[in-house]
């Protein structure tokens, strides 16, 4: 079973440029997050997508940040324009139905320097 | 709000050694509790999950976690740590519609 692919896995950038991140999930998983792990931190929980619909995004930087799922497959999010702060790996999980009970399978992140 | 403290950054335990990491976690009913493996260049891995019944939850890679209700503490541990076990652990609670909030990580370093 293929897991959640993301790319690019490595970006640099300079601030004030934007960005975008891409997340395939596992196939036939409804629902997907995206967290932001910064360097010494445990992964925050960004935004999180049933089917093509938001969850919750209470935790979105939504002046610069913004992310969309149209398909309720693939996933992207884009930051524009990048700041300093933002420099971190960006995870993207999915899970079957998004339950407290049901697992979250991540990929692998996407590592963003910004500069 | 939930809040999860893993209070050791960093520890290091030689190999073949038992090991125990330590997790408290702040929530006013029964939390859902995870523990998550983190490899160099590898995505979170699941190796183990709380929610209610038994409090000694058994994972994979020989991990286990007890749950202390009075102790708001749920502990990971191994009696044998393989150097491939060198890795940054992650203790999470949440999940469903919250997402997971996770701890902010405890690095674990095997010496030989």
């Amino acid at each position: 079973e293929a897991g959640v692919a993301q790319s690019p896995r490595y970006k640099i950038i300079e601030k004030r440029q934007s960005v975008a991140f891409w997340c395939n999930p596992i196939s036939g998983h409804a629902t997907l997050y995206w967290y932001q792990q910064i360097l010494g931190q445990g992964p925050k929980l960004l935004i999180q997508f049933q089917n093509n619909g938001v969850v919750d995004d209470s935790q979105l930087p939504k002046d610069r940040f913004s992310a969309e799922r149209l398909k309720g497959v693939d996933s992207t999010l884009k930051i524009q324009p990048a700041k300093l702060e933002d420099s971190a790996v960006y995870l993207c999980a999915s899970s079957f139905w998004g339950g407290a009970l049901d697992t979250q399978y991540f990929g692998p992140g996407t590592r963003l320097t910004v500069l | 709000a939930q809040s999860v403290t893993q209070p050791d950054i960093h520890i290091t335990v030689s190999e073949g050694a038992s090991l125990e990491l330590r997790c408290n976690y702040s929530y006013g009913a029964t939390p859902y509790l995870f523990w998550y493996v983190q490899s160099p260049g590898q995505g979170l891995q699941l190796l183990l999950k709380y929610f209610s019944g038994d409090t000694l939850v058994q994972g994979i890679k020989g991990f286990e976690a007890e749950f202390k209700r009075s102790q708001s503490s749920f502990n990971l541990r191994k009696p044998s740590v393989h150097w491939s076990d060198a890795a940054e652990y992650f203790c999470a609670s949440g999940g469903g519609a919250d997402g997971l909030t996770f701890g902010k990580g405890t690095h674990l370093i095997i010496q030989p």
